[in-house]
């Protein structure tokens, strides 16, 4: 079975600071790889997808993501944060059966402060 | 379109007691499926579907039944609403199941409270 750990369930930025959220994955097949983002009292929104295109992806709202298959993770960043960024972030990967299922990581919350 | 849409958006129960969730999205997608957020836990899968006429279990499908008569529709029912049961529960839409990159659309939740 695939799985996703997020280290960090809260993690603190100053307005215009570099944001890493990690993500590590555990596949046995070549993942299919997502970050999600939930604002307050919202759905999840899709960020960004890593399809084996390219290692390096880039998203919506200046993030991106670099896939290292030698590391197994997929860390989250964006160079400046913005205090709209503030928010909950959703590693998830794509499950080898025959449906596109997902398995979520636990999140980790996002906080930028002034 | 409207994308994914739920209702109702809170719902409270007392324990026994049970109900229906509503999904519906306007995209043809072929796959819905049905999630439960809880703190701490991310996101848990509890009912998918392919198509119309085809369900089947996700990883916490206990206490929840689900059908899929149209490819708009994709209700969640609640048999026997339990404390346990109180969540967040996110219904999701993809265009494809046989892709495993496809995205996945999501609703705009129901907050459920079972007393």
């Amino acid at each position: 079975a695939q799985s996703v750990t997020q280290l960090g369930s809260h993690v603190s930025v100053s307005e215009g600071a570099l944001v890493l959220l990690r993500c590590n994955y555990s596949s046995s097949v070549p993942p299919y790889l997502f970050w999600y983002v939930q604002y307050p009292n919202q759905g999840l929104q899709l960020l960004l997808k890593y399809t084996s295109a390219a290692t390096l992806v880039k998203g919506i709202n200046g993030f991106e993501a670099e896939f290292k298959k030698s590391e197994t993770s997929f860390h989250l960043t964006k160079p400046s944060a913005h205090m709209s960024d503030a928010a909950e972030y959703f590693c998830a990967v794509s499950d080898g059966g025959t449906a596109s299922k997902l398995t979520f990581g636990t999140g980790t919350r996002l906080q930028v402060t002034l | 379109n409207a994308g994914v849409t739920q209702t109702p958006k809170f719902q409270v129960l007392k324990t026994g007691q049970s109900m229906t969730l509503q999904c519906a999205q306007d995209m043809n997608h072929e796959y819905m499926s049905w999630y439960r957020q809880d703190p701490g836990m991310g996101l848990r899968l509890i009912h998918y579907s392919v198509g119309a006429g085809i369900t089947d279990q996700g990883e916490v499908p206990n206490g929840y039944n689900v059908s899929r008569s149209t490819t708009e529709d994709f209700p969640l029912r609640l048999l026997s609403a339990a404390p346990s049961q109180t969540s967040v529960y996110f219904c999701a839409s993809s265009y494809s199941w046989r892709q495993k990159q496809e995205t996945q659309y999501f609703g705009p939740g129901t907050r459920l409270l079972v007393l």
